[in-house]
């Protein structure tokens, strides 16, 4: 079955902290990825997204995410979190549907 | 402002009552979509409809009972829930069937 992890499900960092969120997607083929971000209060909204070419791609407010094909992952990174980056995470995957399938997401806080 | 309008924000109701979830999107998009987001839980697609025609049926109950009138609007009918069927539902649209979906900020219904 189409599915996506997201192995953490709650991260805690001080500002200027490195982050990672992993994320894992079943194999399917053709896929195009995506990271999406909750503000507390706020609607989802699109933080950055791969379809092809260069699998690393930046998205907003400094994250970036990088497709690795041959482990089905689609990782965020971001080199330095803002108190501002408290908020949720959600990886997503379109496997070439009208569907996009989600992870149970990835809870962030940041503390100054 | 996220170009998808979802109304009431808030929802209290009976297990007997009957109300209605309304989404209206301004972004001249195709498909529409219906999620439901509950604590601890992917996000889970419940209906699709791509040119008005339900093209996804996510295994939901019939208690809730989408419409899609046209292109722009959509709504969910809700009528004998269940507790359990408290959550946040999310409206989504989106343009040419590639994953990217943008949301409403949702509609947050209490079944008591």
């Amino acid at each position: 079955a189409q599915s996506v992890s997201q192995h953490n499900h709650h991260v805690i960092l001080s500002e200027a902290a490195s982050l990672e969120l992993g994320c894992n997607y079943s194999y399917g083929g053709t896929v195009n990825l995506f990271w999406y971000v909750q503000y507390p209060g706020q609607h989802l909204q699109l933080l950055l997204k791969y379809f092809s070419g260069d699998p690393l791609v930046k998205g907003i407010k400094g994250f970036e995410a990088e497709f690795i094909k041959s482990k089905f992952s689609f990782n965020l990174r971001k080199p330095s979190v803002q108190w501002s980056d408290t908020a949720e995470y959600f990886c997503a995957v379109n496997y070439n549907t009208d569907k996009l399938i989600f992870g149970t997401g990835t809870r962030l806080q940041v503390f100054p | 402002e996220t170009g998808v309008t979802q109304t009431p924000r808030h929802l209290v109701m009976g297990m007997t009552n009957k109300k209605s979830l309304k989404c209206e999107q301004h972004l001249g998009h195709n498909a529409m979509y219906w999620y439901k987001q509950s604590a601890k839980k992917p996000l889970e697609l419940m209906f699709v409809y791509n040119f008005k025609e339900q093209t996804e049926n996510n295994s939901v109950p019939s208690r809730f009972s989408p419409e899609c009138p046209n292109s722009s609007h959509l709504f969910l009918h809700l009528h004998t829930l269940q507790p359990e069927d408290s959550a946040l539902y999310l409206c989504a649209s989106s343009q040419g069937g590639n994953g990217e979906l943008f949301f409403g900020e949702g509609s947050r219904l209490t079944v008591l």
